[in-house]
């Protein structure tokens, strides 16, 4: 167990919907990951966030959007859904020293959402 | 762009067989390379990871090594177990003006057979 959780566990949803996935991080790391991880592939990175700002962004369209809260837990946020959004997502808590980079993430169970 | 390439993409071995997982990547800039494991529809266990300076790390019957300069990393298994059944994923962590992250593998199958 990482101490990572993240909610709900699953999630089905139609296209154009909106959704919002939860993480909270595990206990004294300040920085949150997310990615999408579709069947059959490794995850992908879609951004990052450090002290409640994004912190870096992969090949993701605005519409996937996030928050991070002052105790470190986040949401991913996803609008407009679309078929190809169907996928597990990930988020993995750390923490960003002072040199700008982290060691292991430690990543939680996932939420998978499906999209009809 | 990093590229991360894992070899063979699926491995079925009988159990008590010593067995080598590959990871490949195209950028040597990496700041350290993580193994993971996960199992069917779950979330990700990391089990070892490399700092960018070191050559292997070692945990149990885990061995990791890693060759920076040619863009290599292996996971060997030694004594394979059914429970070892997962897939495998291999990430570098890079720094990049887009953010700290991982890139990852597409994974290597392994199944561990009685």
């Amino acid at each position: 167990e990482t101490g990572v959780t993240q909610s709900p566990t699953h999630l089905i949803k139609t296209r154009g919907q909106q959704v919002t996935l939860r993480c909270s991080s595990q206990s004294g790391h300040n920085t949150v990951s997310w990615y999408q991880q579709a069947l059959g592939q490794g995850p992908q990175f879609i951004f990052q966030y450090y002290r409640e700002e994004e912190n870096g962004r992969g090949n993701f369209p605005p519409r996937f959007s996030g928050l991070q809260f002052p105790n470190y837990s986040s949401e991913l946020n996803v609008n407009a859904l679309e078929l190809d959004d169907s996928a597990l997502y990930l988020c993995a808590s750390s923490v960003l020293g002072a040199r700008g980079y982290t060691d292991t993430q430690y990543f939680g169970p996932g939420t998978r959402l499906t999209v009809l | 762009k990093q590229e991360v390439t894992q070899i063979p993409a699926a491995l079925s071995v009988p159990e008590g067989e010593n067995l080598v997982l590959n990871c490949s990547f195209t950028d040597s800039a990496i700041y350290n390379l993580q193994w993971f494991r996960q199992d069917p529809g779950k979330g990700l266990t990391s089990l070892l990871l490399i700092q960018s300076s070191q050559r292997e790390q070692t945990s149990g019957r885990l061995n990791a090594s890693l060759d920076k300069s040619s863009g290599r990393s292996t996971l060997y298994i030694a004594a394979s177990q059914p429970g070892d059944s997962a897939t495998y994923l291999c990430a570098v962590y890079i720094l990049t003006g887009g953010g700290n992250k991982l890139t990852f593998g597409t994974g290597t199958q392994l199944k561990v057979e009685l």
